[in-house]
């Protein structure tokens, strides 16, 4: 099976741009999770998305916000970016299951891809 | 507030070493633990933990998890270069409006494996 793939892996952007990043899971999963990495913080979780609705929120503002399409592939878009905005976007995809059943949590490991780093200047 | 803590931050050993690297955890509503090593890119994952007492192991690699204490611990023995790496620990926890699937994660530990 193919991996998690992101897209594009390196971006550069000024303030007060926005971006938008892509993230394909691996086949068959129904869940895209979208997490924000920066040495300060370290790895923080930013939404979750399964079948199309997003399931689970973490604590960012509104300027981050996030769809899945109906072949479970995810967007993530920032707006009036910020130069602490700079960071490593990763995105991790799980079938999901284990949301609605409690009996499937050990099948429900979340993959990592390999993020995308985007700058702020 | 759920946390998340792991220690050392970061070690240094000589190739052949064990390692232990500790994971301490206080969330409401766990259900699991995950351990995942980072090198340059994206963590990759090692191993989900659900039951107390029961070791996972994979090659030189092993972990256990003690849901009454709250903690897990990482063990690697006969450390090789490659190991050198951030070992990321990361627990499932649910507040009361959200679902399963949100992981909280500690802020690593760097492991510096010298030849």
């Amino acid at each position: 099976k193919a991996g998690v793939t992101q897209t594009p892996r390196y971006l550069i952007k000024t303030r007060g741009q926005q971006v938008t990043l892509s993230c394909s899971p691996i086949s068959g999963h129904r869940s895209v999770s979208w997490y924000q990495q920066t040495p300060g913080q370290g790895l923080q979780f930013l939404f979750e998305y399964f079948s199309e609705t997003q399931r689970n929120k973490g604590n960012f503002p509104g300027r981050f916000s996030g769809r899945q399409f109906s072949n479970s592939r995810s967007e993530m878009n920032v707006s009036t970016l910020e130069l602490g905005d700079s960071a490593l976007y990763l995105c991790a995809s799980s079938s999901g299951l284990a949301g609605i059943n409690y009996l499937s949590v050990t099948a429900d490991t979340q993959y990592f891809g390999p993020g995308t780093r985007l700058t702020v200047l | 507030e759920d946390k998340v803590v792991q220690s050392p931050l970061s070690l240094v050993v000589h190739e052949g070493d064990t390692v232990t690297l500790n994971c301490s955890y206080e969330v409401t509503n766990f259900r699991s633990l995950l351990w995942y090593k980072q090198e340059k890119k994206a963590p990759t994952f090692l191993f989900m933990l659900t039951s107390s007492g029961i070791e996972k192991k994979s090659g030189r690699l092993s972990s256990i998890l003690d849901k009454k204490e709250l903690f897990s611990i990482l063990n690697i023995t006969a450390t090789q270069t490659g190991d050198s790496a951030v070992y990321l620990c990361a627990v499932e926890a649910r507040q009361a409006t959200d679902s399963w699937g949100k992981l909280q994660f500690g802020a690593g530990t760097q492991v510096v494996v010298t030849p």
